[in-house]
């Protein structure tokens, strides 16, 4: 079953609003990641955070984490067309050895409507 | 500029046409991964390289080959395609496993 799964699984705003997504975990992590997958493209890189953190920002991008409920949220603010895309949380077991094994969620899909 | 290429992009084979997908990355990193895409699926791993001559299954490695003989270069064999390899495929590297890693921009595969 996924490590990471996403919630909602699409998520419509207009330009301006603020965008939240929300990824839950199932074992102990070392950190957890959030990429952005435009359409047709690969995946890209947005902000990490290491399981002793609790939040980091990242421009427009706040995640926070709370290990104890083993979730994580993502938050756009002033979002603008450019960010429809779909996010995807992706987690490292604490017991994976350092495989670089990541597992992610199925992803939120948002869309920002000008 | 920092990236990790995968050729071909878009391949419509046949059912037992062994193809090879190639992937090749300029940033020096030791780790390199291959990931299917599926609807409803996500993103699956189907073997990852830690380094050069080192490499391990994934979660779905079953029908797939890969080998590491340059650091750069990682390539996925597929040696008797079935349509249920119809997929999307993304490479991807970084310095370490756990480290964010960079992805290739996909191939889409359509095996018929």
């Amino acid at each position: 079953s996924q490590q990471g799964e996403e919630d909602p699984q699409a998520l419509s705003i207009q330009e301006g609003e603020n965008a939240t997504m929300n990824c839950s975990y199932k074992t102990s992590i070392n950190n957890l990641q959030w990429y952005r997958q435009n359409s047709g493209r690969g995946l890209v890189h947005l902000i990490l955070i290491r399981s002793n953190e609790r939040e980091k920002h990242s421009g427009r991008l706040r995640v926070t984490l709370d290990t104890s409920k083993k979730s994580s949220s993502l938050l756009i603010t002033a979002s603008r067309a450019a960010d429809t895309a779909s996010y995807f949380c992706a987690t490292d077991g604490s017991g994976s050895g350092n495989t670089g094994k990541l597992i992610f969620g199925q992803g939120t899909t948002l869309q920002v409507k000008p | 500029e920092a990236q990790v290429t995968q050729n071909p992009r878009y391949l419509i084979t046949v059912t037992g046409k062994k193809l090879t997908v190639t992937c090749s990355q300029n940033m020096n990193h030791e780790y390199m991964s291959w990931y299917r895409q599926d609807p409803g699926l996500g993103l699956r791993q189907i073997y990852y390289s830690m380094n050069v001559e080192v490499t391990d299954k994934g979660d779905v490695p079953e029908g797939y080959k890969v080998s590491r003989k340059e650091k750069r270069n990682f390539p996925l064999i597929l040696e008797s395609p079935s349509p249920n390899q119809t997929s999307l495929y993304f490479c991807a590297s970084s310095f370490e496993g756990r480290q964010p890693q960079h992805f290739g921009d996909g191939t889409r595969l359509s095996i018929l």
